[in-house]
């Protein structure tokens, strides 16, 4: 069974870059699509991107501008960093993969990621 | 399109039937998946595709598509069925991903 496990600094100021990593256990990352999904306060479930095969990506285009995800598989491990972040940004902030761009099978724990205004 | 919009709340007496619908353009060429979010926990996936079930999702739950619209059913609602689903798809073009805005489920 694939486990996820989200990481990150629970709080960002203003203007700095936000950096999660997600670590992939019991399986193989290639194959899979690997998102990024976040949650704001208000619960709305937003898709923030894909990495697929450890090469392609695919952002929302409303945060490409600021985003890079990667993997190294050597880690089991993925990655994102957003950059210029707002307290617009500040939400749980999820990691989940599948087979299928938009079937996310299994979903990390979330980490909250504030970011104060 | 860019969008799939669900009813934000929806209620069902408990052994009762309840339909969660999600409504968007690209739903005419691609299936919804659905997601149950219980409070304090990660969503989980409930069905994909045409209508199935990952292993362990009870068989009272089901999907189905019209058109511009699709369904996740509910056969016999139990008191742990409340939660908040959402729905996602691809966009019409097969770009980016959509999500739902999520429903509400009560179970009086």
């Amino acid at each position: 069974q694939v486990q996820l496990q989200e990481s990150g600094p629970g709080l960002v100021k203003p203007s700095e870059t936000l950096s999660l990593t997600c670590t992939v256990s019991s399986g193989s990352m290639t194959n899979y699509y690997w998102n990024w999904i976040r949650q704001t306060p208000g619960k709305r479930l937003e898709w923030i991107g894909y990495i697929y095969n450890t090469m392609s990506t695919n952002y929302n285009p409303s945060l490409k501008s600021r985003l890079t995800m990667s993997v190294d598989t050597s880690k089991s491990q993925l990655s994102l960093t957003l950059k210029s972040v707002t307290p617009a940004d500040t939400a749980i902030y999820y990691c989940a993969g599948g087979t299928e761009a938009a079937t996310w099978v299994h979903w990390g724990q979330g980490t909250l990621v504030t970011v104060p205004s | 399109s860019s969008e799939l919009t669900q009813d934000p709340a929806v209620s069902v007496a408990l052994g009762q039937t309840v339909r969660i619908t999600c409504q968007g353009d690209s739903l005419k060429n691609y299936h919804a998946n659905w997601y149950q979010q219980k409070p304090g926990q990660s969503p989980r996936l409930v069905i994909f595709g045409k209508n199935n079930r990952p292993s362990g999702i009870p068989d009272r739950f089901s999907g189905s598509g019209s058109g511009d619209t699709a369904s996740l059913t509910i056969t016999g609602a139990q008191a742990e069925d409340e939660a908040d689903y959402y729905c996602n798809s691809r966009d019409s073009w097969n770009i980016y991903i959509l999500l739902g805005g999520g429903t509400k489920l009560t179970v009086l």
